[in-house]
């Protein structure tokens, strides 16, 4: 029973490329939330998906960060035009139902490094 | 904002009891409290989360008071392998979104 997966775990870019970041859920799973801690910090919320809808994207910075879940495949993090301040760990969960309060179960995360 | 307070950092020596404290003295009826910890370089792992019976699972117990203003987490038997940052989170059943604040740092001494 496969726990959330992400890929790639870590993410060498030079300033100005592009990022994307993958999440495959749990099995059984429908919904996926991003999270983005920067060094020596604590884990912020950026957005929660279900599958072809964005339900919250209240954390996500309003330029160059998008997020998709297609109805097939993988949720994507795409960061456009990376800057320096863009290296964290990037961090996806999954859980199975829309009730709030839901268990979100995480995965190992996506360290992004931007030179 | 996080809706808790816990000790930034706390010692426990290997084999005891890891008693990790948390306040939430603001905590609604409807709110639950969930406990995860984050090992270094890992994702945030599920730990336990309860209303206002105490719980217990394979990890850990956790003890919320009467009042439901604070709670404990216990590890019974801490091994090196506990080491890890651990957030104490107040969630209503309508939150979709977990907000972290800054956790314990549990440093397990052998």
């Amino acid at each position: 029973n496969a726990g959330v997966m992400q890929n790639p775990r870590h993410l060498v870019r030079r300033r100005g490329q592009e990022a994307r970041l993958r999440c495959s859920p749990m099995k059984g799973h429908s919904h996926v939330y991003w999270y983005r801690q920067l060094p020596e910090e604590g884990l912020k919320f950026m957005v929660y998906l279900q599958k072809e809808n964005i339900i919250d994207e209240s954390g996500m910075p309003k330029e160059r960060f998008s997020a998709e879940f297609p109805k097939e495949g993988p949720s994507i993090l795409r960061i456009q035009q990376v800057v320096r301040g863009d290296s964290a760990a990037y961090f996806c969960a999954s859980s199975p139902t829309r009730q709030g309060g839901e268990t979100q179960y995480f995965g190992p995360g996506t360290r992004l490094l931007v030179l | 904002d996080a809706k808790t307070t816990q000790p930034p950092s706390m010692d426990c020596a290997e084999g005891r009891a890891a008693n990790l404290p948390c306040n939430h003295s603001t905590i609604s009826g409807n709110e639950y409290v969930y406990w995860y910890r984050q090992i270094h370089s890992q994702g945030p792992q599920y730990i336990i989360h309860g209303l206002k019976n105490n719980e217990t699972n394979e990890m850990a117990s956790l003890i919320i008071t009467e009042d439901r203003k604070s709670s404990t987490l216990i590890l019974p038997h801490a091994t090196l392998r506990d080491t890890a940052v651990y957030y104490c989170i107040v969630r209503t059943n309508r939150d979709d979104k977990i907000i972290f604040g800054k956790g314990t740092r549990l440093h397990i001494l052998p």
